[in-house]
Parts: structure tokens; sequence; C-alpha cells
């Protein structure tokens, strides 16, 4: 699998209900950020966090991070229809001081 | 909130065409970025500038492609002689030059569309 890739591929879930998205990927990292998409427009950066953190929390969102697992998770807590889109990690490697590689995302659809 | 703003939203084009994307980064950054998104798939890394010069390029970023920063505020993706697999969606992203400001900022996009 390639670098940044998140499961599952798509989510339905009734609003109130939480989010899990998890992202995995191959390299060492030096951060790892996470992006909202809606549908055909720009990308909205959520949250970023570093290789030497382990969590960390913006208003409804969640985010954990285990460097020896190569993983991330992102949780969307009491969701709303509003929170349907796309969701992509991005990671950016000691390799490299300037591009994010992105994985496929998944598609959280939020019933409301 | 400050934001990168692109042009045109969407631009349909002849194949063999030079195209011309425009973007106007968040002003007090120093990094900035293309990438692209073809319907479906990843965002994928174009190219990355800083100090007036290409920092690092994808080896999507063929001789058809070229950025510039002609002045103090825009940025700008070319491509040469569009093909059409290069329809996709154009992003234009900046971050400080701040240790700590790793966060990259997307813009709304630029929709390509080659016929």
């Amino acid at each position: 699998s390639q670098q940044g890739e998140e499961d599952p591929q798509a989510l339905s879930i009734q609003e109130g209900e939480n989010a899990t998205m998890n992202c995995s990927y191959k390299t060492s990292i030096n951060n790892l950020q996470w992006y909202r998409q809606n549908s055909g427009r720009g990308l909205v950066h959520l949250i970023l966090i570093r290789s030497n953190e382990r969590e960390k929390h913006s208003g409804r969102l969640r985010v954990t991070l285990d460097t020896s697992k190569k993983s991330s998770s992102l949780l969307i807590t009491a969701s709303r229809a509003a929170d349907t889109a796309s969701y992509f990690c991005a990671t950016k490697s000691g390799g490299s001081n300037y591009k994010l590689t992105f994985g496929k995302g998944t598609l959280l659809t939020v019933n409301p | 909130e400050p934001e990168v703003t692109q042009t045109p939203s969407h631009q349909v084009t002849q194949m063999g065409q030079e195209v011309i994307l425009r973007c106007v980064p968040i002003s007090n950054h120093l990094y900035f970025y293309w990438y692209r998104q073809i319907l479906g798939q990843k965002v994928e890394f174009l190219v990355s500038f800083y100090n007036n010069e290409i920092s690092e390029k994808s080896e999507i970023f063929d001789d058809q492609f070229s950025v510039e920063r002609p002045d103090g505020s825009n940025f700008t993706l070319k491509i040469r002689s569009t093909k059409l697999e290069d329809s996709a969606m154009y992003f234009c992203a900046s971050k400080t030059g701040t240790e700590s400001g790793n966060t990259i900022y997307f813009g709304e996009g630029s929709w390509l569309t080659v016929v």
C-alpha cells in the first residue's frame, strides 16, 4: 500500500453518532495533517499532529498518532449532516521539507 | 481568516492550448505549492516554490509545466500545451516560513477541463 492510506473508504452514520477514520503510512514522518474536502471544493485543514505528539483535540475532533504502528485516527464526535465530506490524511516526511503525501480519503456521509 | 485564492474556478480549454492558473497565497507566507487531483483520485504534489525558485518537483511536473511569481502577490502555474490527461482540479497552497508554521493552507482549486 502507499503512504497515507485511509480506511474505511466510505462510512455512513446517523447524525449524533461518532465517526472514526484511520490512516496508515509507510515511512517515518515529521507530522501528519487531516484535511476535509466537500464535493468539488478545496481542501480545508483540520488538524496537524507532530511525530512527537500522541493525541490532539480541536473542538469535536480528536486525532491520535501511533508512530510505532505508523497509524493515525481521526474521531469526529456528535456528527452533524454538515460533516458530510471526504477526509484525507497527509504526511510530511523527513526526506522532504516541502511536500505532503495524501491518502485516497474516507468519504463520510452523515444522515440527518 | 486569511485564505489562498485561486482563479479561474473553472476553465475549459482545447488540447494543445496554453493555460495559466493563478493564485494569491496568504500574504505573509513564504512557501508556495501546486497540487492536482484527477477526478476520483488522490491529491498529488506537483511543485513547491521558495525564495523565487523551485525547491522540489514531482515526476508529473515535466517540461510542459512551469511556475512563476511575477510580483509580490501572485503565484502562477502554466501548462504549455495541454493534454487530455491534464484535466484535473489544481490546488494552490502556501505556508509560513516559521518552524511552527507547518500547516499548509489550500485554495478552493481551479477545475481544468481539456477537450
